[in-house]
């Protein structure tokens, strides 16, 4: 069964502090995977695209790393900002984009 | 501005009404997605429609339904609405048919009381 798993659920951290989020796959055959980030009552923004053949993404504080051979891809982000409270949400997309799967997103919250 | 423009923003109804919501893509966008997103739930997909043809369907139920324009503009129609229907709605484009790099409007707030 296609499934995508995000881990934790919910997360708490300092300003300034760095962050991993984890997703954890179990999608066949693999087309790519996306990094949302979706701020409370908005629209999901993308953040980083890889296909099977990229290991790492950056888009400036956010680092994103896929290992294709463990099905598992994590969200770095490096000197959180208050603005960074948001829900992040992994997406996989099953043969070539047919079908995607959403995991069901870390809500991050940064404390002052 | 993500250039996908999702009307009404906020939507109240009662219970057994029905309900439209309107979404236009980006422009050169073909493909439209909807989204149902229940609180404190992920996304769930409800359908695509590709240059005006439905191309894909997703955990729509029978009470929902959609269409495409010539004006590729696209619309959710939801009746007998549910006090569980009640979410937030999100539409998307893409150029397209897969889903790869598509972009999400702001939502529609829908509350069903």
């Amino acid at each position: 069964k296609n499934q995508v798993e995000q881990s934790p659920q919910s997360l708490i951290i300092l300003e300034g502090k760095n962050c991993t989020l984890q997703c954890n796959y179990t999608v066949s055959p693999f087309s790519n995977l996306r990094w949302y980030k979706q701020d409370t009552g908005r629209g999901p923004v993308s953040l980083t695209i890889m296909t099977f053949s990229e290991n790492t993404k950056s888009n400036g504080r956010y680092t994103a790393t896929l290992d294709a051979d463990t099905k598992q891809s994590s969200l770095h982000i490096t000197a959180s900002q208050l603005s960074d409270s948001a829900s992040y949400i992994c997406v996989v997309s099953v043969n070539r984009d047919d079908k995607i799967i959403f995991g069901k997103g870390t809500r991050l919250h940064i404390l002052p | 501005d993500s250039g996908v423009t999702q009307t009404p923003k906020h939507l109240i109804t009662a219970t057994g009404q029905r309900v439209t919501l309107r979404c236009s893509p980006r422009s050169g966008d073909l493909s439209v997605y909807w989204y149902q997103q229940s609180l404190d739930q992920g996304l769930q997909f409800l359908i695509q429609y590709y240059n005006g043809e439905e191309r894909a369907k997703g955990n729509i139920l029978e009470r929902f339904s959609a269409q495409q324009f010539p004006d590729l503009h696209s619309e959710l129609n939801l009746s007998s609405l549910e006090l569980g229907d009640s979410a937030l709605y999100f539409c998307a484009s893409s150029v397209g048919t897969g889903h790869y790099g598509y972009t999400f409007g702001s939502g529609t707030r829908l509350t069903v009381v």
